[in-house]
């Protein structure tokens, strides 16, 4: 296994496109995250999966932002219409449910 | 609600002296904490963790840990400063006594190490 695996590993996009970033997690791990993480700042819990059941949702995700894991495998998390507030690492990580988060190298997303 | 704080945000030491980088936790449960490092342009990876049990924890690298639950400090050391040590950590709580498992992190500490 090699770990969390994150792509795109840089997005770049113009104001107001959609994108999407795609996570595999490690193989046998059921909870899956992701966190967002903005320059200076540590990361900011968005939402998490149980499987695919999405179980929380932090307020920081905006109706812009959806996340699925339709097969509890791997996740996708779309953003609609970026906004320049939008630029960010993008983070996912994976557990077991007792266990801790290995984390995947991210997607930086630069909107323009 | 969990919280944690990471003083200063900048810790700059010689090569082979001592690193201290603090952490102060807020948590209405008894707490998991995690120290994380994260090199430029990485992912986080796992220094050491802190559950139940022995205070004193040991992780990669030649870190290690204290909780000290009167203080709720969980404050990082490593005896001898390493060029390689250079990076950013974050000190992190999870509430795993409780129904998820999210890491609510600080805002990270850059610790430079001079020749």
């Amino acid at each position: 296994d090699t770990g969390v695996s994150q792509n795109p590993r840089h997005k770049i996009t113009k104001r107001g496109q959609n994108v999407t970033f795609r996570c595999d997690p490690i193989s046998e791990h059921n909870r899956l995250y992701w966190y967002r993480q903005t320059l200076g700042q540590g990361p900011e819990f968005l939402t998490y999966f149980q499987n695919e059941a999405q179980l929380e949702k932090s307020r920081l995700l905006s109706d812009r932002f959806s996340a699925e894991r339709p097969k509890g495998s791997f996740s996708t998390l779309e953003i609609q219409r970026t906004e320049q507030g939008d630029s960010a690492m993008y983070l996912c990580a994976s557990s077991l449910v007792t266990g801790e988060a290995f984390f995947g190298q991210g997607t930086r997303l630069t909107v323009v | 609600a969990q919280s944690v704080t990471q003083l200063g945000s900048h810790v700059s030491v010689s090569e082979g002296a001592l690193v201290l980088l603090r952490c102060n936790y807020s948590s209405s449960v008894p707490p998991y904490l995690f120290w994380y490092v994260q090199y430029p342009n990485q992912g986080l990876q796992l220094l050491l963790k802190y559950t139940t049990g022995a205070t004193l924890v040991k992780g990669i690298n030649g870190f290690e840990a204290e909780f000290k639950k009167s203080e709720s400090s969980f404050h990082l050391t490593d005896p001898s400063a390493l060029m390689s040590d250079a990076a950013e950590y974050f000190c992190a709580v999870s509430d795993l006594a409780g129904a998820n498992s999210k890491l609510t992190f600080g805002k990270g500490i850059t610790l430079s190490v001079r020749p």
